[in-house]
C-alpha cells in the first residue's frame, strides 16, 4: 500500500513555544490530509481537512489559530502547534487520501510539552 | 450525523481460537464504505479489511472477514486462529462521500497463550 511518512515521532518542547510536524505521502498525490488528535486509551478525533493550495477546514472545538494547518504541495502538510502548553500534550495522527479514496496513515507524533 | 459505535471495550480470546468485534453505525447515506484498523502498541494505523456498502459479499482478508448487515448497520469482525500478533486495539471506521473516516471507539483485543 501507499507510504505517508509522520515527522518527528516524538518531540519534547517547552511552554510558550512552537512545534512544527509534517506529514507527507511518498509515493502518490494527496489533495487532502487529515490530521487527528489521539488521546490515551481513546480514538482518534479529526482536528481538521486539509486540502492542497486551499485553507483547512476546522471540526468544531478546535482552534485554527492554535493548530495551524498548511497544504502547500500535493505530497507535504503541516501542522503546528502555537503556543504549546502541557494540555496539547497528546498523540497526533496525520493521514493522506489518495486519488481512489483510501486514506492512509502516518505513524504518528508524540508531543509532550513541559 | 454518522456515528460508529464499538460497545466492546476490550475483548480476549485463545490463541488459535476464533473472535468475533462488534460494530454498529448509523447513517442515512446509501453509498459508504466500512473499515476495521488495527492500532498495536507501535500505534501505527494498520488496515486490516474494508467493505464497499453497495457490495452484499462480506469482505474477507485470509484470516480476517466480517458480517456486513446492511439493514441493520452492523459491521463485525471475526479473526480466526488468532496469534499473539493480533493483540492490539481495534477501530471500527465509517467514510462517505466527504471522504472523512469517523473512528468507533475502540476495542481493546488480548489474545492469551
Amino acid at each position: 500500500g501507499a507510504v505517508v511518512s509522520q515527522h518527528p515521532s516524538r518531540v519534547i518542547c517547552k511552554s510558550g513555544t512552537s512545534v512544527k510536524i509534517e506529514c507527507r505521502s511518498l509515493d502518490f498525490q494527496a489533495t487532502t490530509m487529515f490530521w487527528y488528535r489521539q488521546f490515551p486509551k481513546q480514538s482518534l478525533m479529526l482536528m481538521a481537512t486539509s486540502n492542497e493550495g486551499s485553507k483547512a477546514t476546522y471540526e468544531q472545538g478546535v482552534e485554527k489559530d492554535k493548530f495551524l494547518i498548511n497544504h502547500a504541495s500535493l505530497t507535504l502538510s503541516t501542522l503546528t502547534v502555537t503556543s504549546a502548553h502541557p494540555e496539547d500534550s497528546s498523540f497526533y495522527i496525520c493521514s493522506a487520501r489518495d486519488i481512489e479514496g483510501e486514506a492512509f496513515f502516518g505513524q504518528g507524533t508524540r508531543l509532550t510539552v513541559v | 450525523a454518522q456515528t460508529v459505535t464499538q460497545s466492546q471495550p476490550e475483548m480476549s480470546v485463545q490463541e488459535a481460537e476464533t473472535v468475533t468485534l462488534s460494530c454498529t453505525y448509523d447513517t442515512s447515506e446509501s453509498d459508504y464504505y466500512l473499515f476495521w484498523y488495527k492500532q498495536p502498541p507501535s500505534r501505527q494505523m494498520i488496515l486490516v479489511i474494508r467493505q464497499e456498502a453497495y457490495k452484499q459479499q462480506n469482505a474477507t482478508e485470509n484470516r480476517f472477514s466480517v458480517n456486513f448487515q446492511k439493514a441493520a448497520k452492523s459491521f463485525s469482525l471475526k479473526i480466526s486462529d488468532s496469534q499473539l500478533g493480533d493483540a492490539a486495539m481495534y477501530f471500527c471506521a465509517y467514510r462517505a462521500g466527504t471522504y472523512k473516516y469517523i473512528f468507533g471507539t475502540g476495542t481493546r483485543l488480548k489474545v492469551l497463550a
